[in-house]
């Protein structure tokens, strides 16, 4: 079974506006840390914020913040007041303990319209 | 955070070829990571490096294929051999800085076509 699932492969949101870009995660660990990353086209991967599975807070970044429901297994990313520069991929992550690296979802791209 | 540098940025290389993939990290880190990312896909684990110690490598993934150096606590290569245009891809390092709970950060990246 997928470990990060986002069902959203593209999306588009208005400049100014706010948008949620979904992720379920399937995990039987109590104790687990969930990511969310931004590619542009020039391919880095640029972290955003992260979510600690027994953070009670959601997550806060500046214009990003991540909605964490855990009894359904979600941490939805909104972006606040959209900006032309938000267009990228967008890949949610999960670690989990005893693994060291993270299983990425398979992403969603966001055009930011004018 | 931590300044992570790749080179190449980017190659084009034939078939049968290797190239090696630097990563270079302005502070020392245990943990580093390679990832490939093929053309509309997401990351995919390559292995784990570990500075002293040989990489651990996900299923899917040999060491023949994608040898890995770990020489010291700021720098790693990863070789890809005998390649073809089926490893045209982006390959990433990352690093788990131990002052970060669990945050991981990425190099730039080296694009990959292989022809």
């Amino acid at each position: 079974a997928q470990k990060i699932t986002q069902t959203q492969p593209g999306m588009f949101v208005q400049e100014k506006e706010a948008v949620t870009l979904d992720c379920t995660y399937d995990t039987s660990d109590q104790s687990y840390g969930l990511f969310w990353y931004k590619q542009p086209s020039s391919g880095e991967m640029i972290f955003l914020i992260y979510q600690g599975s027994y953070d009670e807070q959601n997550a806060t970044e500046g214009r990003y913040s991540l909605n964490f429901q855990k009894a359904r297994k979600s941490a939805n990313l909104v972006i606040s007041a959209s900006q032309l520069g938000d267009s990228a991929m967008y890949f949610c992550a999960m670690r989990e303990p005893g693994a060291n690296n993270l299983f990425f979802g398979t992403g969603t791209r966001l055009t930011v319209i004018p | 955070s931590a300044v992570i540098s790749q080179k190449p940025s980017r190659d084009i290389c034939q078939r049968g070829t290797s190239l090696t993939i630097q990563c270079q990290v302005d502070s020392q880190v245990t943990m580093m990571f390679w990832y490939r990312q093929q053309p509309g896909q997401s990351l995919t684990l390559i292995a784990t490096a570990n500075q002293g110690s040989e990489a651990t490598y996900e299923s899917g993934f040999v060491i023949d294929k994608f040898p890995i150096s770990r020489p010291n606590l700021t720098f790693s290569t990863l070789t890809v051999s005998n390649m073809s245009p089926e490893d045209s891809s982006i390959y990433l390092c990352s690093v788990e800085l131990g002052s970060s709970p669990y945050e991981q950060y990425f190099g730039p990246g080296t694009r990959l076509t292989v022809t």
